[in-house]
């Protein structure tokens, strides 16, 4: 039991290019979250999903698209990369809204 | 629009109490949700308060007062691993099914 895994871990990218980043759960929970953690701001939801097929948008949503093809996949995909968006990023999971369960993260760099 | 304030940090030694408090304001109210998280690492949930009073698991128990629109979580017997920031979180009707979370309290504890 993996419980949440991210890939990749660390990432490098130059502005303007694109990426995918994967969060994976074998929890089978419906719930699945993308945050971003900045130094001083807390987690913020970027995007969230309540199941399979299903995605909505959070308090910072601009420049991400995510999808959720299956329901232990959840996948965030920046189009084109800006050095605002250099960040640590959380995949989370949960059943219970109120008791998440996250993934170690991915440490991303725009330059 | 929902806000939550919760001291940005406290100090605190080996084997002393320390309460981090958290004050919200929401659209709706579900609960509150306190997490942990070690320095680079990813947070994890500790304890959920749906109804007034305290709940208690272990050294960390946590406490609600709708009425103030307050909570706090109290850490007892504190240890040097009890270093960490100190999220709390709440869902609001206008973030959907997801939950919004504080900007953290960094709790420093020495010997």
């Amino acid at each position: 039991n993996a419980g949440v895994t991210q890939t990749p871990k660390f990432r490098v990218l130059k502005t303007g290019q694109s990426m995918t980043l994967l969060c994976a759960q074998d929890m089978n929970h419906e719930y699945m979250y993308w945050y971003r953690q900045d130094p001083g701001m807390g987690l913020r939801l970027i995007h969230y999903s309540v199941g399979e097929g299903t995605t909505a948008k959070g308090e910072v949503p601009d420049g991400y698209n995510v999808s959720r093809l299956k329901k232990q996949n959840f996948l965030l995909g920046l189009e084109s990369a800006a050095p605002s968006q250099t960040s640590v990023y959380f995949c989370a999971s949960s059943v219970r809204l109120h008791e998440q369960y996250f993934g170690p993260g991915t440490r991303l760099t725009v330059t | 629009g929902q806000s939550l304030e919760q001291p940005s940090e406290v100090t605190a030694v080996e084997g002393a109490i320390v309460q981090i408090n958290c004050t919200y304001q929401t659209s709706g109210f579900y609960g509150l949700s306190w997490y942990q998280q070690h320095d680079g690492g990813a947070p994890t949930f500790l304890s959920y308060n749906a109804l007034d009073g305290l709940e208690e698991t272990g050294r960390f128990s946590s406490f609600l007062s709708r009425s103030d629109s307050y909570g706090y979580l109290l850490l007892q017997e504190l240890q040097m691993k009890d270093s960490a920031s100190y999220f709390c979180a709440v869902r609001d009707n206008a973030a959907g099914t997801a939950l919004i979370f504080g900007k953290g309290t960094t709790l420093s504890v020495s010997s």
